[in-house]
This record gives structure tokens, sequence and C-alpha cells, in this order.
């Protein structure tokens, strides 16, 4: 069965340092995968894209990496700031249409 | 309105009673989703609906469960005979999908269950 995993322990990083939180897949061919951002007690908001033929993609302090070989995506947050705190949420469609699947999440402290 | 908007934002019931669950979506989102969110717990998919196609109702956890939603707006998630179990946050999203459109999903806060 189709399966999302992100790592399930939280990730504490001092401020300024770049945060990386991994997105790995099984039984999958993702045509593209997204990554959302979730506080507490909110709805997750939606961060970026990227698709299967780009390697790539970078919006302001943020950057994800796709290898569909090792079925696999980075999420980078570089010069992180207290206010990135948050619980980070890969998504990929599934299914061959367009019913969207999350991982578990993972949660990011950012120390001042 | 500008966002999905979902209500009630809490509702706390009894068990073995009926809820019923409203989402709002964005305007001209042909695309609404319901998840279920267990408390520390990730998102897990309920039934998802596109345009006048029929539902695709595969996570819907028990016939307990059911959901509608008229053309392409409001959507209503019931839940009957609630058990504990049932507690968690409900969280509702939207869609603007066209083709092969991958448009991101849009968010409402959720409406909390919480079942005594």
């Amino acid at each position: 069965s189709q399966k999302i995993e992100q790592n399930s322990e939280a990730l504490n990083i001092q401020e300024g340092k770049t945060a990386t939180l991994t997105c790995n897949y099984t039984n999958y061919s993702p045509a593209y995968l997204q990554w959302y951002r979730q506080d507490p007690g909110r709805g997750p908001v939606f961060l970026l894209l990227i698709r299967e033929n780009e390697k790539e993609k970078r919006k302001e302090r943020l950057k994800v990496t796709f290898d569909t070989t090792l079925k696999q995506s980075l999420f980078h947050i570089t010069a992180s700031q207290p206010a990135d705190s948050a619980t980070y949420l890969c998504a990929l469609p599934s299914g061959g249409g367009f019913k969207t699947i999350f991982g578990a999440g993972t949660r990011l402290f950012v120390k001042a | 309105g500008a966002g999905v908007s979902q209500s009630p934002s809490n509702k706390v019931t009894e068990k073995g009673k009926d809820v019923e669950l409203r989402c709002d979506p964005i305007s001209g989102h042909t695309a609404l989703y319901w998840y279920r969110q267990r408390l520390g717990q990730g998102l897990e998919f309920l039934i998802y609906f596109q345009g006048n196609s029929a539902p695709d109702k595969s996570g819907l956890p028990s016939d307990r469960f059911s959901a509608e939603r008229t053309g392409e707006s409001v959507s209503t998630l019931t839940i009957q005979r609630t058990q504990q179990e049932d507690s968690a946050v409900y969280l509702c999203a939207s869609s603007r999908r066209q083709g092969s459109n991958t448009g991101e999903l849009f968010f409402g806060e959720g409406s909390r269950l919480t079942v005594l």
C-alpha cells in the first residue's frame, strides 16, 4: 500500500541554522509533491509544490528537493527563526487522481 | 468568503448522538476534501468531492460517517451514533481543480469534536 513517512521525532535547532526535514514515500510515482505548514490549533497552509521533472524549487528561505529515484523529498529552511517553529507536512496525490494524502508531519522547534 | 469556513468550531456531544459538521469552500473551487486529525497525529483522508463526479469515499472509517455536497458549494459531514474514538479535529479543504492543474489545498480552521 502507499505510504508517506516523515520523521516523527521533533527537530530542535538553533536560530540561524538550516533546518532539514525529510519526506519518504513508497509505492507511489507521484507527479508532484507538496509541503504544508501547520501551527497548533490551525489548518495547514500550503508552502511549495515541486513537480516530478523538477529537482529543486526555492521560495525565499525555503528550498525543496525531489528525488524520484530515492523516492524522497527534502525540505530546507535556511536562516531559521523562532517564528518557523511549526509542524511541516508533505503531501502527495494518490490513486491516479487528485486525492491528496498527507504524511504525519515533523514538528520543528527553533530556539532563539 | 475569502477563505474556507467551517462550523461549528467546537462541538461537544454525548456518545451515541449524531453530529453534523459544515464546510463552506472558497467560491469557484471545484474540489472539496474532508480530513480527520486526532490529537498529535497527521491528517487522515476521509472523502473527496470533485465537481459533479462521484465522490471518493475510500477514507470513510465506517458507515456511521457520510458526507454530502450540493453542487460546488457547501458540504456537510455527518457522524451518526458518535463514539469516543470519533473525537478529533475535522478539517475541510478546497482546491481549484481544472484539468491537470495541481492546485494547492486551502484549509479551514477545523471543527473540534469531543465525544463524552
